[in-house]
């Protein structure tokens, strides 16, 4: 069974550029969330995605948005990035119903470099 | 909100020695506290959880102790080998608030051979 797989796994980009980071969650899986991860904050919420709808949001800015389809992939966009969106960005899926709901599987994480 | 606290942040343990990580979390609705491990360039991978309704879930070398009226839980783990070696991540989320883990802050963790 395939995991949940992030592309792109790198990438660099210069401030006030927008960057779109894809996941694909493990098969069967319909609940998809994304988080920032800082050296600083730590691991941090942005947002999750069932059924093509936003189902929560976590306190970040509106340049930060996602997005899912109906397969259940989902991206991530980034607007006029700034310094301190360098991160690892890293999408999480879950059954999201039944007794599995709750339990993320996390992929390995898109690692973005503003410069 | 929720908020999770983790400590220490940093431990060293001899191989075969025991490691114990603590978390506090301050929402008395959060009901599911999950423990990951995070290794170099991968993302955080779950190694045991328990919910709210249980006090104490084992499995093998790892255990984790859940006390909801004082709103902590912990992990052990017991033997440890430089594999164990990690950053390892407990969190907490409420069933209500959707799947909106809020982590604490990781305790990096060093098992020397």
């Amino acid at each position: 069974k395939a995991g949940v797989t992030q592309t792109p796994r790198y990438l660099i980009k210069t401030r006030g550029q927008q960057v779109t980071l894809s996941c694909s969650p493990i098969s069967g899986h319909r609940s998809v969330s994304w988080y920032q991860q800082t050296p600083g904050q730590g691991l941090q919420f942005l947002f999750e995605y069932f059924s093509e709808t936003q189902r929560n949001k976590g306190n970040f800015p509106g340049r930060f948005s996602g997005r899912q389809f109906s397969n259940s992939r989902s991206e991530m966009n980034v607007s006029t990035l700034e310094l301190g969106d360098s991160a690892l960005y890293l999408c999480a899926s879950s059954l999201a119903t039944g007794a599995g709901a709750n339990v993320l599987t996390f992929g390995a994480g898109s690692r973005l470099t503003v410069l | 909100g929720e908020n999770v606290e983790q400590h220490p942040s940093t431990l060293s343990v001899q191989e075969g020695d025991s490691a114990v990580i603590k978390c506090t979390y301050s929402d008395s609705a959060s009901n599911y506290f999950p423990w990951y491990k995070q290794e170099l360039g991968k993302g955080p991978q779950l190694i045991i959880d328990i919910r709210s309704n249980v006090g104490e879930k084992k499995d093998q070398r790892i255990a984790v102790t859940l006390n909801k009226t004082a709103k902590h839980f912990s992990l052990h783990i017991t033997e440890t080998q430089p594999e164990d070696s990690a950053v390892y991540f407990c969190a907490a989320l409420s069933w209500a608030a959707g799947n909106k883990l809020t982590f604490g802050g990781g305790t990096r963790v060093l098992v020397k051979p």
